[in-house]
């Protein structure tokens, strides 16, 4: 699977949309793009999936720029629970089963 | 409510002791992971099931051990050869390998 390239950390103000970026460079054709959030000492959770055209659901929107190299995670209005780290990760559309978590960005809301 | 479990949520053994974490899920899906996380850091895949009585080793198996007996259940074994046990512990599972995985809530495992 593709490296993905994370900012540590990030800080975003309350009720503004907070942009998380990630690059992945090295990604092939089959790769999609999958975003999980981890609440401190919680387990990861989904947010969204897309390979590449901009994906939009509930909790956020997925940006895949034209060469696919890099993306940007949209939460519209963050609220102070969207704190957490957010994990950007690629990996292949088929039975592989393997998710490769690295360090994240540690998203802080503030009020 | 469909969902996993993971029992305890904190656990503290002795060193030199095996023990087993509980993982249960009611989500009827195929496929069942068990992931370790170290402060700071992301999660690595211990163990994997995409079936019942069949397992395959992830990124760090050495020192654990897993069985698959039934479609629900997912016990992760840290025995004594695991030389750095001390971890937050995940369990998760997907409806097949390519589709989201949902995670439990961990067990935090102290080895004194």
């Amino acid at each position: 699977d593709a490296k993905t390239t994370q900012p540590p950390s990030m800080d975003c103000a309350e009720g503004r949309a907070a942009n998380l970026p990630c690059n992945h460079s090295t990604i092939s054709g089959n790769e999609y793009v999958y975003w999980y959030r981890q609440i401190h000492s919680q387990g990861p959770q989904y947010i969204i999936h897309g390979l590449k055209n901009n994906e939009t659901n509930e909790m956020a929107s997925l940006i895949i720029t034209e060469d696919r190299k890099s993306s940007t995670l949209i939460l519209p209005h963050a609220t102070l629970r969207d704190t957490a780290v957010y994990y950007c990760i690629v990996r292949v559309w088929t039975n592989d089963y393997k998710l490769s978590f690295g360090a994240g960005t540690t998203v802080t809301v503030r009020a | 409510d469909g969902g996993i479990t993971q029992s305890p949520k904190y656990l503290f053994r002795k060193e030199g002791q095996n023990v087993t974490l509980s993982c249960e899920q009611n989500l009827n899906h195929d496929a069942m992971y068990w992931y370790r996380q170290d402060p700071g850091q992301g999660l690595r895949l211990i163990y994997y099931s995409q079936i019942v009585n069949d397992f395959q080793k992830g990124d760090i198996a050495e020192g654990y051990s897993v069985s698959r007996e039934k479609k629900e259940s997912f016990p992760l074994t840290v025995t004594s050869a695991q030389k750095n046990p001390t971890a937050f512990y995940l369990c998760a599972s997907s409806n097949q390998g390519y589709n989201e995985q949902f995670f439990g809530p961990g067990t935090r495992l102290t080895v004194l």
